[in-house]
């Protein structure tokens, strides 16, 4: 089944508590995104990725790092997170640049104290 | 920043009623939108991507149009079925690669 997995799909940390979420797609996708999820505020991209070794910085980076040594992967990689970065979290890939759709993991719940 | 607004931000329809919801955008630098459903507790889905002015797609009851133009999309939805209530977001592709920025989103429901 093509898809996109998250893990973990909850999380409760503390602050500056290091933490990876990982991203995995088994649909030979070359882009890949990480986006966050706030009350009132919409999805906003925090990363995103259109090919191996290939990263970008979307609105709201700060505090995050990427990495994309394999097609199929894509962590979000959290090394010191603090209570602001509370939120939903979804990553999503697709087969090519912008005019392709996006397909999204089943999102990341992470809450940090 | 780069501004995507939609409106309305909420709509309750009786079942059976067509309905309508509007996403803008900056009119210039277009590159492409995407039309995304999003049912509570789920992970948003494609329903569009419109790359061209004066595009109209459609899948089953819904339909979308494009003008690049002015600056804004349409979705339609006919007959609302209860099925139908979700949140509809539409996404503006800010430059030739995966960079975009999402509206806030309509939130439909559909009673029966």
């Amino acid at each position: 089944e093509a898809q996109v997995t998250q893990n973990p799909r909850y999380l409760i940390t503390v602050t500056g508590k290091k933490l990876t979420v990982t991203c995995s797609q088994n649909m030979n996708h070359e882009y890949m995104s990480w986006y966050r999820q706030d009350p009132g505020l919409g999805l906003r991209q925090i990363y995103y990725s259109m090919n191996v070794e290939v990263t970008d910085k979307g609105d709201v980076p700060e505090g995050y790092k990427v990495s994309r040594k394999e097609k199929r992967n894509f962590p979000l990689i959290l090394e010191s997170p603090s209570p602001n970065q509370t939120s939903l979290y979804f990553c999503a890939s697709s087969w090519r640049q912008g005019s392709y759709e996006q397909y999204f993991g089943p999102g990341t719940r992470l809450t940090v104290t | 920043i780069l501004n995507v607004e939609q409106s309305p931000q909420s709509l309750h329809v009786q079942e059976g009623d067509s309905t309508n919801f509007t996403c803008s955008f900056p009119s210039s630098n277009f590159y492409a939108l995407h039309w995304y459903r999003w049912e509570t507790a789920k992970s948003p889905e494609a329903l569009f991507v419109m790359t061209l002015n004066g595009d109209e797609k459609k899948k089953g009851r819904i339909s979308a149009t494009l003008n690049t133009k002015e600056g804004y999309s349409y979705l339609y939805i006919k007959g609302s079925q209860p099925e139908d209530s979700a949140t509809y977001l539409c996404a503006f592709l800010i430059n030739y690669g995966q960079n975009f920025v999402f509206g806030p989103g309509t939130r439909l429901s559909v009673l029966p």
